[in-house]
This record gives C-alpha cells, sequence and structure tokens, in this order.
C-alpha cells in the first residue's frame, strides 16, 4: 500500500523551530518529487514547497522562503521539512504528498498530516 | 502567481442532483488542473487530474472538463458521501496554487 506517514508537529513558540519528518512506503520514493501543503484551521489548502526526485532542486512558496528547508533522504525513504523563525500564520496542518507522474502532476496520495501550533 | 478562483464558495443540494463547480485561472494552464475531495479532519483524496481524466477507483458520476483557463467538475447524482469540500489545483506554474474550496452541503 502507498502510504505517506507525516510526524513531528507540536505546539512552539513565535520565533522557534521545528522539523517535519514525511515516511514514505510502498513505493519507489527515490524516483518521485514530493511536496509540503498546509492548511490552516477552518482555510484552505496552501502550497508550502517541493523537491525534485534526488533533492537538487528546491522551490518555496514566498511566504516560507528563507524560513523553511525542504529535504529528503532517499535512503530512508523519507522527507523533511525544517522550520525556522516560526510565526503564528504559521499554524496549520501540514501535509506531505507525491507528485505523479502523469499529465497534470497531480498530488496522490496525501499524508494523513501534522498540526503545528505557533503560539506564546 | 496564477490565481485560482472556484465558484460557488458554498452550495447546497439534495441526493440525487446534478452539481456543477468551476474553477477559472488568471491565465491559460493547459490542462494542467486538478480536483480534490476533502472531508473533515481528513486529507484531501484526488478525483480527477489533467482536467478530465478520473483518478482510480473514484467513482463515474465524478467528470471534470475544460482547457485554458475554465475549467468544471461535475457530479452526475450526488451521494451522501459526495457532501464535502472540493478544491481545484493548478499545477502548470511553480508556486502551484490552489482554489479557495467550494463547500457542498446537504440541502
Amino acid at each position: 500500500e502507498v502510504q505517506l506517514v507525516e510526524s513531528g508537529g507540536g505546539l512552539v513558540q513565535p520565533g522557534g523551530s521545528l522539523r517535519l519528518s514525511c515516511a514514505a512506503s510502498g513505493f519507489t520514493f527515490r524516483s518521485y518529487w514530493m511536496h509540503w501543503v498546509r492548511q490552516a484551521p477552518g482555510k484552505g489548502l496552501v502550497w508550502v514547497s517541493r523537491i525534485n526526485s534526488d533533492g537538487s532542486s528546491t522551490s518555496y512558496a514566498d511566504s516560507v522562503k528563507g524560513r523553511f528547508t525542504i529535504s529528503r533522504d532517499n535512503a530512508k525513504n523519507t522527507l523533511y521539512l525544517q522550520m525556522n523563525s516560526l510565526r503564528a500564520e504559521d499554524t496549520a496542518v501540514y501535509y506531505c504528498a507525491r507528485e505523479t507522474s502523469v499529465v497534470g502532476a497531480p498530488f496522490d496520495p496525501w499524508g494523513q498530516g501534522t498540526l503545528v501550533s505557533v503560539s506564546s | 502567481d496564477i490565481q485560482m478562483t472556484q465558484s460557488p464558495s458554498s452550495l447546497s443540494a439534495s441526493v440525487g442532483d446534478r452539481i456543477t463547480i468551476t474553477c477559472r485561472a488568471s491565465q491559460s494552464i493547459s490542462n494542467y488542473l486538478n480536483w480534490y475531495q476533502q472531508k473533515p479532519g481528513k486529507a484531501p483524496n484526488l478525483l480527477i487530474y489533467s482536467a478530465s481524466s478520473l483518478q482510480s477507483g473514484v467513482p463515474s458520476r465524478f467528470s471534470g472538463s475544460g482547457s485554458g483557463t475554465d475549467f468544471t467538475l461535475t457530479i452526475s447524482s450526488l451521494q451522501p458521501e459526495d457532501f464535502a469540500t472540493y478544491y481545484c489545483q493548478q499545477s502548470s506554474n511553480t508556486p502551484i496554487t490552489f482554489g479557495q474550496g467550494t463547500r457542498l452541503e446537504i440541502k
């Protein structure tokens, strides 16, 4: 079964740091581009970042550029999101998702999400 | 950035109804348009990719159409399990962007 499982969320103070992990199983992780998407409470989906299959290329939303870093360990089948200088507006459920190789490059599957709360 | 605008933002309908949700891109995205369904407390689930291709395992009552800037998602006969929030997504350009969502409620 193709599966993504996020971990690492929690409560952190403004200005703090957190590292999210996304463990992949059931597919050849090193062959796929991967993404992080977040959803603030009661709000819509917002793309955060993506990384190509070998980790050599990354992209970020302007709102997190310079503060967040996406990375991957293909030997461990794991995707990461290092989040620094966290702000209250970063509070959200963070999902990892696999970009499929079909036309349209849709995201499938998604993980179950991990909640990040930034508050003093 | 490419802006994605969905309409309506919310919709009330009955079991058995046919409904259509529209998604408009601020510039042409060819057919790089995907649709997702999200139920409360759950991750999004892919329904339609490349504007009109049905994801494996998704019921045939779901269909998508369009290209360029205007796209639609149609559910031909609503079932109780279809009441959820639907999002369109463009994957033509980075940053990838989503519509604001359409909440489908039971009338």
